[in-house]
This record gives structure tokens, C-alpha cells and sequence, in this order.
């Protein structure tokens, strides 16, 4: 299966400013998908991203909050914009090695992001 | 919308108790099924899956799974719980031709007494 390093592993920003989290992935994906896990909660899909495409957000996220960059096959980034305590989290990226036939998602280590 | 739910919150059993956590999905087509773990401190993990074939399922550490179409369901089982298997599991569902995105149910704590 894939293995995913994404970092920063944690960081604690002040409000109104903003993160951008990085996800490389030592084979190439068709799809990245990103992840928010917040405190207490399960997993949410902020959104999927295929290289050389717009990103795909999901109800309640957008991309002025949630830009992401797909650059290449291999790496990916979410910048959480604006930040509010509220967005305190854990983020998280995934890939599905098999493409488009959901076979062996695998997850990175997660960001967990502190707003204060 | 499609949605998944786990039936408990928060077990807590002692060792060598049997296990069994519920998970329902809802989606009317085809759609392939996920239990992660996710210990103290660390990343999920994949404990197993249902794609097709055999409706029971064997994943790694002793944990299995039975997927029962007709009541949308894919509970999570293990016989014998260590101490060890302390730990958040979550049931997720991909539904087939939705780009392969997950969606997962709310997470049940297990806690495991010595």
C-alpha cells in the first residue's frame, strides 16, 4: 500500500492567520482526498482533489476557507485559511492507491492544528 | 444522504469478553465497507474490508466482520478482546462510483479492562 508523509505533525497557529498542510505520497494517485477530524468527532471529507482539476468540496466546505493544490501525482496541499478556534482539528490526507476501484485506502499521520 | 451509523458510543468490556459493534449504512447501491482503528496517539489503520464474495469477513488481529445486505449492515466482531484492542474503531462506507470517498460513522470508543 501506499505511504503517505504529511506534515506539519501538529502546530499552534494564531487566529486570523492561516496553515498550509502538505501530503506527499510515495506513488502516484489518481485521488487525494482530505480529511477533518474534530476533537471527539469521526472523520469528515473536506474535500477530493485530482491533479489537473479544481478540487471537489463537500457540503460545508469551500474553497476560500479550504484552497488545495494538486500539483502532480505525488503531492498535495491544504491550506486552512482565516483560521478560528473553531478549526481546531486533526486533518487528514488519504489516498486510494487503487484509483478508482476503492481498494487500499491509507491515511496519513494527520495534522493536529491548534487555533488560538 | 448517504450516512453511516455506529449503534454505540462507548463500550467497555473486560478481557476475553466477546465483541461485537454495530454499524449500519445507508445507501441503496453498491457499496464496499471499511472498519478502521484508531489506537491512542496514532493513525487509522485498515482492520478489514468488504468488496464483494463472502459476506464474512477476515481482517488482521483476530477481528471479523458480516456483511448482511438485506439489513445494511456490517458489524464488527472479535471473540476474545485483549487489553490491547483499546482503542477507537470506525466503520466507513464507499459507495460505488462517488469518486471514493469515505464516509464514516461516528467512531465507538472501546475500552478494555484487565
Amino acid at each position: 500500500s501506499a505511504v503517505i508523509s504529511q506534515k506539519p505533525s501538529r502546530d499552534i497557529c494564531q487566529r486570523g492567520t492561516s496553515l498550509t498542510i502538505q501530503c506527499q505520497v510515495d506513488s502516484q494517485v489518481t485521488m487525494m482526498f482530505w480529511y477533518r477530524q474534530q476533537p471527539g468527532q469521526s472523520l469528515t471529507l473536506i474535500a477530493t482533489a485530482n491533479q489537473g482539476s479544481e478540487a471537489t468540496y463537500e457540503s460545508g466546505f469551500v474553497i476560500d476557507k479550504f484552497p488545495i493544490s494538486r500539483p502532480n501525482l505525488t503531492f498535495s496541499t491544504l491550506t486552512v485559511s482565516n483560521m478560528s478556534p473553531e478549526d481546531s482539528s486533526i486533518y487528514l490526507c488519504s489516498v486510494n492507491a487503487g484509483g478508482t476501484d476503492n481498494y487500499g485506502y491509507t491515511f496519513g499521520s494527520g495534522t493536529r492544528l491548534t487555533v488560538v | 444522504a448517504q450516512s453511516v451509523s455506529q449503534h454505540n458510543h462507548h463500550v467497555i468490556l473486560s478481557e476475553a469478553a466477546s465483541l461485537e459493534l454495530g454499524c449500519n449504512y445507508s445507501y441503496g447501491g453498491t457499496v464496499n465497507l471499511f472498519w478502521y482503528v484508531q489506537y491512542p496517539g496514532q493513525h487509522l489503520q485498515l482492520l478489514l474490508k468488504y468488496f464483494s464474495g463472502d459476506p464474512l469477513v477476515k481482517g488482521i488481529k483476530g477481528f471479523e466482520a458480516e456483511f448482511i445486505k438485506s439489513k445494511f449492515s456490517f458489524n464488527l466482531r472479535k471473540p476474545s478482546v485483549q487489553w490491547s484492542d483499546t482503542a477507537e474503531y470506525f466503520c466507513a462506507a464507499s459507495p460505488y462510483n462517488q469518486g471514493g470517498k469515505l464516509i464514516f460513522g461516528q467512531g465507538t470508543e472501546l475500552s478494555v479492562k484487565p
